[in-house]
């Protein structure tokens, strides 16, 4: 089985500028959640989406959104980036979306804002 | 909200050395609990879980972790560390915000371990 896979693996930005990173599900995962990974920190949740719609968020502006497309996969945006805003994002795929769940993360998008 | 506490933020190691890593979360309840592992230059992994049963519950690679429900912990364990047992190592609880699932992850305890 093919595992999450995002794209692109790095980028350069600059401030205002803005970004989409997307991701693949594993087969067979109805439900999509990015995480960001600040340097020395662990991944914080951003949001969930299932059946293509975000059904839960953490502590990010709306400036960051996202999408789930027909076929599982998903986008995130990030608008008018912030030095802040450097990081490793992470998509997560899972089989469910409440509930006793595994969550199989990409390697992740590494975002540098200058 | 909940929050995870990982209190070892570095630990350096000899080859064979036994490994202790502290784990807290914030508050009880129904508590989907993970170690999650992170190698040089790869994606996260999953070590090991606990659901619900048997608070001892074993991971991949010899690794082993004990939930203590009465003490908030989920602390992790392996008798002999080898030196590819070298990463970054987060402890993640699982919280339901009545819409969507999500994992809240400590800051991480990077692992040395030398030959």
């Amino acid at each position: 089985e093919t595992g999450v896979t995002q794209s692109p693996t790095h980028l350069i930005k600059t401030r205002g500028q803005q970004v989409t990173l997307r991701c693949s599900s594993q087969s067979g995962h109805n439900t999509v959640s990015w995480y960001q990974q600040a340097l020395g920190q662990g991944p914080q949740f951003i949001f969930q989406y299932y059946r293509e719609e975000e059904n839960g968020r953490g502590n990010f502006p709306p400036r960051f959104s996202g999408l789930q497309f027909p076929n599982y996969s998903s986008e995130l945006n990030v608008n008018a980036l912030e030095l802040d805003d450097s990081a490793l994002y992470l998509c997560a795929s899972s089989l469910k979306r409440s509930g006793a769940n595994v969550l199989t993360f990409g390697a992740g998008s590494r975002l540098t804002v200058l | 909200a909940q929050s995870v506490s990982q209190h070892n933020h570095h630990v350096i190691l000899s080859e064979a050395a036994s490994l202790e890593l502290g784990c807290n979360y914030s508050y009880g309840g129904t508590v989907n609990l993970f170690w999650y592992v992170q190698y040089p230059g790869q994606h996260l992994q999953l070590l090991l879980k606990y659901f619900s049963g048997d608070p001892l519950v074993k991971g991949i690679k010899g690794f082993e972790a004990e939930f203590i429900k009465s003490k908030f912990s989920f602390n992790l364990r392996k008798p002999s560390v080898q030196w590819s047992d070298t990463a970054e190592y987060f402890c993640a609880v699982n919280e339901w915000t009545g819409t969507a699932s999500k994992l809240t992850f400590g800051t991480g305890t990077r692992l040395q371990v030398t030959l």
